[in-house]
């Protein structure tokens, strides 16, 4: 149980475009969902935090006008990365956590590598 | 605010070796949460281990142990006799559930390797 996809897994783009990634819980509902980013050789970095209907809340440093997050249901949150650049390449990666017990957890997905040419 | 600190960028060792992985943790909160990920090359993180702040109970699960000290805010990680198919990134983790959303903090991650 608990499992979290992310698709696409891989997607590459052409600089000015933009790339949606979904993040799906499959067998729970995930009242909060997290998107990271992470670049080569680096630790995972929180972007934001979104809690199912409401708006998310971007740590410092992220444009929330740039890498717009929506979390439209329990089981899915989407990260949309407008107007890409190379510098957004990155690999994304999303987790998802539940109400309480088991899925109090974070759950990671597999994460999706960006690269904008 | 939390933190955690891997000081050990990188680790190469030799198949069949022990290997022991640091972890120093930070805060404030006398209730938290540290985690162990192993991130492979495929890039998906792979749980490891939860350990509440009051749980000092040094845990083993086959080849891995974990060895947890409040005293000296350290969360180690020990892979005996390592195999090539540990070689990955191994990231420690906090969590405090006073965090509006109980947010993780990573630390930079170890890279191990481990030779044939």
């Amino acid at each position: 149980g608990a499992v979290v996809s992310q698709h696409p897994s891989w997607v590459i783009c052409k600089s000015g475009t933009s790339v949606k990634i979904e993040c799906r819980s499959l067998d729970f509902q995930a009242t909060t969902m997290f998107w990271y980013r992470q670049f080569p050789k680096q630790s995972l970095m929180l972007m934001a935090t979104s809690n199912e209907g409401s708006k998310a809340t971007y740590e410092q440093g992220v444009e929330k006008d740039k890498f717009l997050i929506n979390h439209a249901s329990l089981t899915l949150s989407t990260l949309t990365v407008t107007s890409a650049h190379p510098e957004d390449s990155s690999f994304y990666i999303c987790s998802a956590r539940g109400l309480a017990g088991v899925n109090y957890e974070q759950y990671f997905g597999p994460g999706t590598r960006l690269t904008v040419t | 605010a939390q933190k955690v600190t891997q000081a050990q960028t990188e680790i190469s060792v030799v198949e069949k070796e022990d290997v022991t992985l640091d972890c120093v943790y930070e805060t404030r909160d006398t209730t938290y949460y540290l985690f162990w990920y192993k991130q492979p090359p495929s890039g998906e993180l792979v749980f490891l281990i939860r350990r509440n702040s009051f749980d000092e109970q040094n845990e083993i699960s086959g080849r891995y142990s974990w060895n947890f000290q409040k005293s000296t805010s350290s969360f180690n990680f020990t892979i005996t006799a390592s195999q090539v198919v540990d070689s990955a990134v191994y990231f420690c983790a906090l969590s405090v559930p006073s965090g509006s959303a109980r947010q993780l903090t990573f630390g930079s991650g170890t890279q191990l390797t481990v030779l044939p």
